[in-house]
Formats: C-alpha cells, structure tokens, sequence
C-alpha cells in the first residue's frame, strides 16, 4: 500500500535552516508529482511546492519562493524540502503528498517544524 | 494566492443535509474544472473526498458530493453521521500553476 513518511522536523531559531525528507513506498515513485503542503498550529491548508517525477517542473508557493528548494533522489524513492531563512511564519506541520492529477490524494503524517528563539 | 472563502463552521443532526460553499476568483475555481475537497479528523493528515469537481474517489462514501457554479464549488454531504463530524477544505488549481486551498469549515453533527 502507498505509504509516505516524513522527517527531519525539528525546533530551529529565526534565520536558520532545516531539510525535510518523505519516504515514499508503495508505488513507482519515479512516475508521481509529489508535493509539499503545510499546516500551521489550529490554522488552515497552505500549499507550498510541487514537483514532477523527473524533477523537469518545479513550483513554489510565493509565501517560500527563493527560500525553500524541493528536490528528490528517485533511486532512494525520496522527496526533500530545504528550507532557508526561515521564519516563525514557517512554524507548521509539513505534509508530503502525491500529486497524480490535479488533487492531493496520498498524504504522510507530517512532521511539525518550529520556527523560535 | 489568496485562500479560498469557506464558511467557519457548519452544522447538523444526524441524517441532515449540509452544504459547504468554497469561493474563490476567475484566476482558480472559476477557469478550472479542478477543485478537490479533503476531511481532516482531529489529529490526522487530511484525507481526500472529492476531486475534479464531482468525482470520489473509491472507498469514499456516495454520501459526499460536489459540484461548481461560476467562481463557487460546494460540498454537500448527505445523510449526515457523527464520524463526518471534522474539518474540510477545499482546494482549487490556480493560474501561475500554483494550488490554493481554503479556508477550512468545521462541521458538527448536533
């Protein structure tokens, strides 16, 4: 069964710098978008990036533009976040999810980040 | 990319009707038959319910339902039961080739 697991949250000051992984099994990694989705504490859904299965198209949410990088390693069936620069703003729970057409249909369980002096 | 307008909360008795709204612009909803709607229970990642408008996906019950009008895309859960009390959101495909999601509504099953 398709199964996503994220890690690498963790409590990071302003400014600083934190990497994601999601671990992806299931299904043919390789043929899926997969995407980056986050939900800060009690709020709402906020998209943050998507990208293809061989990495040819890349988007990002303009909250994150220029200070986050998606990327993946399809022979370790694995999606990655760096996220720079960050600010108490990024504090959420970050979610990876496949990407088959237009919907978000297999999520992980997320793995909280924290963003604090 | 701004949000997507959803109702705060939205309630019910068992075996009652309720519609949630999501609007949203002509640069998202209202260009683009791909509006997707998720149940978040308590604690849990979100789960998806409907996509491309109308269509559930399998294993998703026939009671929920969705359709779209011009810049608005609704929800309807039919039958209501106390395990659909949760959060839902909307979530539509926007120019710029970005998502945007909404809001978010709680339901209650009174």
């Amino acid at each position: 069964q398709v199964q996503l697991v994220e890690s690498g949250g963790g409590l990071v000051k302003p400014g600083g710098s934190l990497r994601l992984s999601c671990a992806a099994s299931g299904f043919t990694f390789s043929d899926y978008y997969i995407s980056w989705i986050r939900q800060a504490p009690g709020k709402g859904l906020e998209w943050v990036s998507y990208i293809s299965g061989r990495s040819s198209v890349i988007y990002y949410a303009d909250s994150v533009k220029g200070r986050f990088t998606i990327s993946r390693d399809n022979a370790k069936n694995s999606l990655y976040l760096q996220m720079n620069s960050l600010r108490a703003e990024d504090t959420a729970i970050y979610y990876c999810a496949t990407l088959p057409d237009y919907y978000f249909d297999y999520w992980g369980q997320g793995t909280l980040v924290t963003v604090s002096s | 990319q701004s949000a997507l307008t959803q109702p705060a909360s939205v309630s019910g008795s068992p075996g009652q009707s309720i519609t949630i709204s999501c609007t949203g612009t002509s640069s998202d909803v209202g260009s683009y038959n791909l509006v997707s709607w998720y149940q978040q229970l308590p604690g849990e990642a979100p789960k998806l319910m409907i996509y491309e408008v109308s269509k559930r996906p399998s294993g998703v019950s026939n009671r929920f339902s969705g359709s779209k009008s011009g810049n608005t895309a609704s929800l309807t859960i039919s039958g209501l039961q106390a395990e659909d009390e949760a959060d839902y959101y909307c979530c539509s495909y926007a120019d710029s080739r970005a998502y945007v999601f909404g809001t978010g509504t709680k339901v209650t099953v009174l």
